[in-house]
């Protein structure tokens, strides 16, 4: 199975704040990766597909980049409806697998 | 717009077996993914309802079924053997062919305990 790890775990930050997480695969997934955002008590929703495509109707703050076994979420702007944990998952090979979350607080 | 409907939450006695439905509005792929309490996303397996064909995390292997009825658009998730363990929210999502998924159902809660 392809190991999805992302860092950091949590972090705090302010309104505002350029946030940037990392998500690094086991081994090379191409583009085939995937970011969510899951907020307490609800289902997670997409925000990019991919690697760097803008799911319709996801903020332009929220962007992606990477290839191969590395990749980020950045949010160029952190809005306070933007605190919730967020998860990469692999999309190259079954099984399909996630990062253990990174969850992003207030500070 | 596509929508994806879950079944309501079940309490289940260790070593029984729960049945969780999904009602899309189209009869695309669907995959279930688990959530333990406070815990990380699960991928459990999935179908294809027009080819009626499932794979399987090989974790679940041999305690998940999962069945789609292509007219009514439901799937469903049937997972045996019921542990303390197996406490979780469970969601099914629509799964692009490229592997991403979107939408999620609301999610169902199912609890263990004797």
């Amino acid at each position: 199975d392809i190991q999805m790890t992302q860092s950091p775990s949590s972090l705090s930050a302010s309104v505002g704040d350029r946030v940037t997480i990392t998500c690094r695969a086991s081994q090379s997934i191409s583009n085939f990766l995937n970011w969510y955002q899951q907020k307490p008590g609800k289902a997670p929703k997409l925000l990019i597909y991919a690697a760097s495509s803008l799911q319709s109707g996801v903020p332009s703050r929220f962007s992606g980049s990477g290839s191969g076994t590395d990749f980020t979420l950045t949010i160029s702007s952190l809005q306070p409806e933007d605190f919730a944990t967020y998860y990469c998952q692999q999309s190259y090979n079954s099984p399909w697998t996630f990062g253990q979350g990174t969850k992003v607080e207030i500070k | 717009q596509v929508q994806l409907v879950q079944s309501g939450a079940e309490v289940k006695k260790p070593g029984s077996s729960v049945k969780v439905s999904c009602k899309a509005s189209g009869s695309d792929a669907i995959s279930w993914v688990r959530q333990a309490p406070g815990q990380g996303l699960e991928w459990m397996g999935g179908i294809i309802p027009m080819f009626g064909t499932a794979n399987y995390a090989q974790k679940f292997q041999d305690r998940v079924t999962i069945t789609a009825d292509d007219s009514t658009n439901i799937a469903y998730m049937e997972l045996s053997s019921l542990r303390s363990e197996d406490t979780a929210m469970y969601y099914c999502a629509r799964k692009f062919q490229l592997g991403w998924f979107d939408p999620w159902g609301q999610g169902t809660l199912v609890t263990v305990s004797s």
